[in-house]
């Protein structure tokens, strides 16, 4: 295990609500990332914090938000649910928001398992 | 562009024998990470291997390796003596440094099938 955590397992919601999904990063970590990955696909960048500040984002609409608390605990809000929505939303944590060498090794949760109906 | 190919929508192998998956990058940028994960079916991403664009020998992790031929833009994952647990989705992903971030940029997959 990896030590970072989501919530909740599974959701299922209907088209236009909203929905907030949580991660909690592993000891130590002052980064989290979250991803979308639709049936089949792989997993898709939505947007990175580091120390409490959006500091990247991918190709996604801003309905899409987040958030990271003092203990780098994150949430990803998704307003007006589509259809489309419905993935796994996998969030990860490192330590560092920038780098490409191990040390910033990203470590993934679980997933929460989102169906929009 | 895709970043991240991986051709092979499903491999089978049988238990014991060694299997490769392929990946072909696409990057212009000398300093990038190279990333195998394994996905079970509960979801959770298992980091398996690590190649850096400038490591001069291909990693190794237990039975797992990575074959990095850098000119041909292609790291494809060799597993060993393949098991019943190694059946799962595989997936490719490379690491770029971004300006002041870095993300994961992930292929399709390719699902393993290992039997008895």
């Amino acid at each position: 295990e990896t030590g970072v955590t989501q919530s909740p397992t599974h959701l299922i919601k209907t088209r236009g609500q909203q929905v907030t999904l949580r991660c909690s990063s592993q000891s130590g970590h002052n980064t989290v990332s979250w991803y979308q990955q639709a049936l089949g696909q792989g997993p898709q960048f939505i947007f990175q914090y580091y120390r409490e500040e959006e500091n990247g984002r991918g190709n996604f609409p801003p309905r899409f938000s987040g958030l990271q608390f003092p203990n780098y605990s994150s949430e990803l809000n998704v307003n007006a649910l589509e259809l489309d929505d419905s993935a796994l939303y996998l969030c990860a944590s490192s330590l560092g928001g920038s780098g490409t060498a191990p040390v910033n090794e990203q470590f993934f949760g679980p997933g929460t398992r989102l169906t929009v109906l | 562009a895709q970043k991240i190919t991986q051709t092979q929508p499903g491999m089978f192998v049988q238990e014991k024998e060694a299997v490769t998956l392929d990946c072909t990058y696409d990057t212009s940028d000398p300093s990038y990470g190279l990333f195998w994960y394994k996905q079970p079916s509960s979801g959770e991403m298992i980091f398996l291997i690590y190649q850096g664009s400038y490591d001069q020998q291909n990693a190794t992790e237990g039975r797992y390796s990575l074959n990095f031929q850098k000119a041909r833009k292609s790291a494809n994952l060799v597993i060993s003596a393949s098991q019943l647990g190694d059946s799962a989705m595989y997936f490719c992903a490379m690491r770029e440094a971004n300006s002041g971030y870095s993300t994961l940029t992930f292929g399709k997959g390719t699902m393993l099938l290992v039997s008895p």
